[in-house]
């Protein structure tokens, strides 16, 4: 079956713009994650997405934000970009079930630099 | 943003050696999962790990869920070339769901 599929990979943009990136989680998959990652704070949680609603966030500003279709697809958002905005953004998917940690599938991310 | 304490931060082995590297943390943890990173992908799943004391293996790796809940460790047997990449531990909070607190990461080269 496909894997999570991240859009775009790479992308460049400059300071002050705006970017979204798109996340189609695994059939079947009803919870979506976004990850950052960067070399110096390395994987950091962003939010979980349920069933259209967020489960969870981490500790970043308001300019990032997503939310999650009725498919199930999930976008991110962020706003007003830093320099330091620049990273990989892992979009992870799972059933998604109340308890226990479920098995996370990672896609390959898409890679933001910011010029 | 938090992450585990990971060590070794890298290791330079040569074929056939076996590999420990291990994740310890300040908090209690529900769950402890041990991902692998290959250059341009995302972590994949090698182990994962519910229960106090667990020991669970897939094949050549190994890993434990330590007594205390707050430390893990993975073994790799006889490496391979293959076995080249990035390891990071992972762990999960008492109802954190798919939130996860990831280690700082082990470099893993392995030469021929």
């Amino acid at each position: 079956k496909a894997g999570v599929t991240q859009t775009p990979r790479y992308l460049i943009k400059t300071r002050g713009q705006q970017v979204t990136l798109s996340c189609s989680p695994i059939s079947g998959h009803r919870s979506v994650s976004w990850y950052q990652q960067t070399p110096g704070q390395g994987l950091q949680f962003l939010f979980e997405y349920f069933s259209e609603t967020q489960r969870n966030k981490g500790n970043f500003p308001g300019r990032f934000s997503g939310r999650q279709f009725s498919n199930s697809r999930s976008e991110m958002n962020v706003s007003t970009l830093e320099l330091g905005d620049s990273a990989l953004y892992l979009c992870a998917s799972s059933f998604g079930g109340p308890s226990g940690a479920n098995v996370l599938t990672f896609g390959a991310g898409s890679r933001l630099t910011v010029l | 943003g938090q992450q585990l304490n990971q060590s070794p931060q890298s290791m330079f082995i040569q074929e056939g050696e076996d590999v420990s590297m291990n994740c310890t943390s300040s908090s209690i943890f529900n769950t402890w999962l041990w991902y692998k990173q290959d250059p341009g992908e995302g972590p994949v799943l090698l182990i994962a790990l519910y229960k106090a004391g667990e020991l669970t293996s897939n094949g050549r790796l190994t890993a434990q869920f330590g007594i205390t809940r707050k430390d893990s460790f993975l073994n790799i047997s006889a490496s391979i070339p293959s076995d080249v990449g990035i390891y990071f531990c992972a762990g999960q909070l008492r109802g954190a769901t798919n939130k996860l607190i990831f280690g700082t990461g082990t470099l893993l080269a392995v030469q021929p």
